[in-house]
């Protein structure tokens, strides 16, 4: 079984530029989440879906957003990119959400923004 | 408010022992699970354990062990006889269990313990 993808592994933008980044959550599973790593503020949670919907969302100004599509893809966008969102951008997928269910990760997406 | 301390920024076990990395949680929720991630320095966050609330049993996967202590509010990971890939970052976590009320996938990190494993 396929574990989460996320591509592309790696991106170099610079600042005012916006990003897309893409998901693939493991087959069936059903809620896609997104979390940015940075050396500063560690894991932080940016925003979960499930059936298209956003169900939740972290303290992130509206340049991030996210949608997903009916086949359980997900996409996260970046407008106008500031220094500061340079990040290692991560991906993860659960079948529902639920509390008693694992939650697994893709590679992540490093992002650079010069 | 959520929240995960990992006390011990680095640690160091011989290749072959075990060693324990802690992790204590705060959170008012009586439903609520608990997470360890190992992450290489190639980035990614590989799932290593998972704890429920009400799981009576400590977790275990493989060479893995979850030793939960509810009262003490306390979720330690032990790995068991220690390899030198074991050597990453390690992440403890706990998911919010009001699954009504938004908590869903959202994971609350602890900052993260830098494991090196000696030969």
């Amino acid at each position: 079984k396929a574990g989460v993808t996320q591509t592309p592994r790696y991106l170099i933008k610079t600042r005012g530029q916006q990003v897309t980044l893409s998901c693939s959550p493991i087959s069936g599973h059903r809620s896609v989440s997104w979390y940015q790593q940075t050396p500063g503020q560690g894991l932080q949670f940016l925003f979960e879906y499930f059936s298209e919907t956003q169900r939740n969302k972290g303290n992130f100004p509206g340049r991030f957003s996210g949608r997903q599509f009916s086949n359980s893809r997900s996409e996260m966008n970046v407008s106008t990119l500031e220094l500061g969102d340079s990040a290692l951008y991560l991906c993860a997928s659960s079948f529902q959400g639920r509390t008693n269910e694992k939650l697994f990760f893709g590679s992540g997406t490093q992002l650079s923004v010069l | 408010a959520q929240k995960i301390t990992q006390t011990q920024p680095g640690m160091f076990v011989q290749e072959k022992e075990a060693v324990t990395l802690d992790c204590t949680y705060d959170t008012s929720d009586q439903s609520y699970g608990l997470f360890w991630y190992k992450q290489p320095s190639s980035g990614e966050m590989i799932f290593l354990i998972y704890q429920g609330s009400y799981d009576e049993q400590n977790a275990t996967e493989g060479r893995y062990s979850l030793n939960f202590q509810k009262a003490r509010k306390s979720a330690n990971l032990v790995i068991s006889a220690s390899q030198l890939g074991d050597s990453a970052m390690y992440f403890c976590a706990m998911r919010e269990g009001r699954q009504f009320s938004g908590g869903y996938n959202k994971l609350i990190f602890g900052a993260g313990t830098r494991l090196a494993v000696h030969p």
